[in-house]
């Protein structure tokens, strides 16, 4: 069984690109979730995919967008990167069986740095 | 605001002694807890869930974790800490109640622990 996989691992931009982060979810898992993690705080929910749709959405700008493929692997991308933005960006898959009580598997995560 | 409390940023154990780590929480609803670990350069992993039933939930690698509803409490424990249980430790609630999605895990701002020899 393939656990969830992300890339890049470390990835390093200047204000105002634009970054592309993938994610593989966990071998028969059809959702999945992206979390910001800041140095120092825990995991903060960015949105969740389900069905190439999104499927619920934390308290993230619009710059934060994301994609889900048929394959149920996943894209987060964000645009006019800012120095806040720096941190480790997680991916988590999960069954959706309609059970809400499924653990989430995460991702290795990747770091970006914006400078 | 639905929140996650761990009060502790660092939690030190000698190693073969208990270990607690603390967490509170505040949500609307009977929300659904998780604890999850995470070592350096690493994700993060399960270690347990409480959902429904029994308070006294039991886990990975010989972490427990007690529910508590009436102080809102999830803290996690272990009998006897190993060296190798140093490591970053995360609470989570789901609230029930949140509009269906499965993915909006609130997490606590984490709790290193450290076990000495």
């Amino acid at each position: 069984e393939t656990g969830v996989t992300q890339s890049p691992t470390h990835l390093i931009k200047t204000r105002g690109q634009q970054v592309t982060l993938r994610c593989s979810s966990q071998s028969g898992h059809n959702t999945v979730s992206w979390y910001q993690q800041a140095l120092g705080q825990g995991p903060q929910f960015i949105f969740q995919y389900y069905r190439e749709e999104e499927n619920g959405r934390g308290n993230f700008p619009p710059r934060f967008s994301g994609l889900q493929f048929p394959n149920y692997s996943s894209e987060l991308n964000v645009n006019a990167l800012e120095l806040d933005d720096s941190a480790l960006y997680l991916c988590a898959s999960s069954p959706k069986d309609g059970s809400s009580y499924n653990e989430q598997f995460f991702g290795p995560g990747t770091r970006l740095t914006v400078l | 605001a639905q929140s996650v409390a761990q009060p502790e940023d660092q939690v030190n154990v000698a190693e073969g002694n208990p270990l607690t780590v603390k967490c509170t929480y505040s949500v609307s609803g009977n929300p659904y807890l998780f604890w999850y670990v995470q070592y350096p350069n690493r994700g993060l992993q399960f270690l347990l869930k409480y959902i429904t039933g029994d308070n006294l939930v039991k886990g990975s690698y010989g972490f427990e974790a007690e529910f508590n509803k009436s102080q809102t409490s999830f803290h996690l424990k272990k009998p006897s800490a190993l060296v190798s249980d140093s490591a970053l430790y995360f609470c989570a609630v789901r609230p029930m109640n949140y509009g269906g999605s499965q993915g909006n895990l609130i997490f606590g701002k984490g709790t290193k622990l450290s076990v000495k020899p």
